[in-house]
């Protein structure tokens, strides 16, 4: 099925261990986004990709490194995990920034202890 | 700074009985306004989009409006089916792109 998937769908880390959420669209957007989900909080931006090729800021970057592996593919890094990016972690993607239109993966859960 | 407010937080409502949700914002410039259904453990699921005041769009039980400041999610005869997470999101510009910022969502239970 067409769509956005994540991997893992749940983690958990010991803090200051780092690991990678990977995702991947086959639906050839050409943008592609990190959100993060905490009660109360709403959804919240971290980096996102434009275009293949960009990577820009978003609203909470600090802890975080991104790489757009391809056209596909956009991966979340983690260097040395917190207890406060115990979240719940959203790939999605759309045709282009404009298009709010976005396809959500189902989410990883990351839990740092 | 621009700013999505939701409410209610939670609506309870039994099955039949119709309601609205609130969706109201503070940007510059509205470049459209977006609603999301987010059932538990999944990630969002598009709804619609709106661009202007006096615009309405409708899917089944669902019908969403616009004005200047607000927006409206309303929902005719509901159905145990439709108790879900219904998140809103408004444009606002950030790194030279105009990224949506979501409100904290109104969660609705529909009891049969």
């Amino acid at each position: 099925n067409a769509g956005v998937t994540q991997t893992p769908k749940f983690q958990v880390l010991k803090t200051g261990q780092s690991m990678t959420l990977q995702c991947a669209q086959d639906m050839n957007h050409n943008s592609m986004y990190w959100y993060r989900q905490d009660p109360g909080m709403g959804l919240r931006l971290i980096y996102y990709s434009a275009s293949e090729g960009t990577t820009d800021k978003g609203e909470v970057p600090n802890g975080y490194n991104v790489s757009r592996l391809n056209k596909r593919e956009f991966s979340l890094r983690l260097e040395s995990a917190a207890p406060s990016q115990t979240s719940v972690y959203f790939c999605a993607s759309s045709f282009d920034p404009g298009n709010y239109g976005y396809t959500f993966g189902s989410g990883t859960r990351l839990t740092v202890v | 700074e621009d700013q999505v407010t939701q409410s209610p937080e939670a609506l309870r409502l039994q099955e039949g009985e119709s309601s609205s949700l609130n969706c109201s914002y503070t940007v510059s410039g509205l470049r459209g306004l977006f609603w999301y259904r987010q059932d538990p453990g999944k990630g969002p699921e598009f709804l619609f989009t709106l661009y202007s005041a006096g615009e309405e769009k409708e899917k089944e039980r669902l019908k969403a409006t616009l004005t200047k400041k607000e927006s409206f999610l309303h929902i005719t005869a509901p159905k145990p089916e439709d108790s879900a997470t219904y998140l809103c999101a408004v444009p606002s510009e950030g790194g030279g792109s105009y990224i949506p910022t979501f409100g904290r969502g109104t969660s609705l239970i529909v009891h049969p």
